[in-house]
């Protein structure tokens, strides 16, 4: 079964909308998450590295005001989409880490469209 | 971060082996290799993992030469339901490292 879960799994809201997409691991405790980007037909771009108890450390590129991320606890994390414009749309995918000896594990997304 | 090449895209028949070679030229010592599967609005899913010689499990093996230079995953007997997305990438298994996905290759399964 899934060992991480995504909420919700597709949002649709208009512009100027903040949008919240949480990833919860799921039976285990993840120190860190990463949250990546997808557009269709391309890979996944990570984002930002999501650390519990501490800030989010993101990419080049990848605006920390614009996506704001918390991991308030060891089997959350969320990313805050503020102000969403229509060029925010794609699909945003967390990943968590079980422990070392686990690959990361990943869920199965949130599809999320700014009209 | 290593850098990975794999095909663009494959096509395939149900009940057929398939292989997608992976390149990574600049593995580093303590990277390891993983391959992810990818289905349409879903989450990569794992595959398998490996650092040298053979891995297998239930789905896959795994076939990685002395040098490491590159990996090739192999899916026996493909069905119409593993068409998808496979991604190769080189990383620490450590926790918490970062995973750069390249393209990936599209495999086409064909009735």
């Amino acid at each position: 079964g899934a060992v991480v879960s995504q909420h919700p799994s597709w949002v649709i809201c208009k512009s100027g909308t903040s949008v919240k997409i949480e990833c919860r691991s799921l039976d285990f405790q993840a120190t860190t998450m990463f949250w990546y980007r997808q557009f269709p037909k391309q890979s996944l771009m990570l984002m930002a590295t999501s650390n519990e108890g501490s800030k989010a450390t993101y990419e080049q590129g990848v605006e920390k005001d614009k996506f704001l991320i918390n991991h308030a606890s060891l089997t959350l994390s969320t990313l805050t989409v503020t102000s969403a414009h229509p060029e925010d749309s794609s699909f945003y995918i967390c990943s968590a880490w079980r422990d070392s000896n686990q690959p990361q594990h990943f869920g199965d997304g949130t599809r999320l469209s700014i009209l | 971060l290593a850098k990975t090449t794999q095909p663009i895209s494959m096509d395939s028949y149900e009940g057929q082996e398939v292989n997608i070679t992976c390149s990574h030229n600049n593995i580093a010592t303590n990277d390891y290799i993983t391959w992810y599967q990818q289905f349409p609005s879903q989450g990569p899913r794992f595959i398998i993992q490996g650092y040298k010689t053979k891995v297998t499990n239930e789905v896959a093996s795994l076939f990685i030469p002395a040098d490491r230079k590159s990996s090739t995953l192999s899916l026996p007997r493909v069905s119409l339901s593993d068409t998808a997305v496979y991604y190769c990438l080189v990383a620490l298994k450590a926790a918490g490292n970062k995973l750069t996905f390249g393209g990936g290759t599209r495999v086409l399964v064909k009735p």
